[in-house]
């Protein structure tokens, strides 16, 4: 199956830092599905964006689908931002939707 | 906004007990998933199922079962817990069409098996 591998597996900042976290997946996606779980274990939905660039607020995303890595970028970092995200993704076909994780990147975000 | 509810945060089950999970979505999705996510191992599919009395076998269904009786509602049955199912269970679901849709997380139900 997919393989899906994010890095770095942690990463500590003080808050108003940048950071860049990368996902590399082994095949054709066409779903790629961006999540932050936060202290609680809620997963939350960031960005749907198997291709292409997005942004939300002091979030964006970037997935190069034909080099099969995808980019979540976070600026100005909060205190709130500190979880784990993880990066999903499906290779279509009779997939039914079903998503392969990665193993998360546990943030914490220093105040 | 979807919501994924799931019927307990917590609970505590002796070796043996048999185990209802249920998971409730209100958006007419036709996916559902349980996941189980544990410490190193990250989150690991179970069961799903994309249609009403439809279910598939995820990556490590031993040890588990479902059911899909309504569109709404997909249950996770531990038939005779044991501590090794101790963890973290989390149910989701999506659209079907084109298997493409964003998935959305309930908030979880932590199992403690004694």
């Amino acid at each position: 199956g997919i393989q899906v591998e994010q890095s770095p597996p942690d990463l500590i900042l003080q808050e108003g830092a940048n950071s860049t976290l990368r996902c590399n997946f082994s095949d054709s996606v066409n779903n790629l599905q961006w999540f932050h779980q936060n202290p609680w274990g809620q997963l939350i939905n960031l960005f749907y964006i198997p291709s292409g660039t997005k942004q939300n607020g002091r979030l964006s995303a970037t997935t190069v689908a034909t080099e099969r890595y995808s980019l979540l970028y976070i600026s100005s970092s909060q205190t709130t931002d500190s979880g784990v995200y993880f990066c999903a993704v499906s290779a279509g076909g009779t997939s039914y939707g079903k998503l392969t994780f990665g193993q998360g990147t546990i943030l914490t975000v220093h105040p | 906004d979807v919501k994924v509810t799931q019927s307990s945060r917590y609970l505590v089950k002796r070796t043996g007990e048999k185990v209802f999970l249920e998971c409730v979505q209100d958006m007419d999705h036709e996916n559902m998933f349980w996941y189980r996510q544990d410490p190193g191992l990250g989150l690991r599919l179970i069961y799903f199922s994309y249609d009403v009395k439809m279910k598939e076998k995820g990556d490590i269904p031993e040890g588990y079962s479902v059911s899909r009786e309504k569109k709404e509602r997909f249950s996770l049955i531990l038939e005779s817990a044991s501590t090794n199912q101790t963890s973290m269970y989390l149910c989701a679901s999506s659209w079907r069409l084109a298997g493409t849709g964003e998935l959305f997380f309930g908030e979880g139900s932590r199992l403690t098996v004694l």
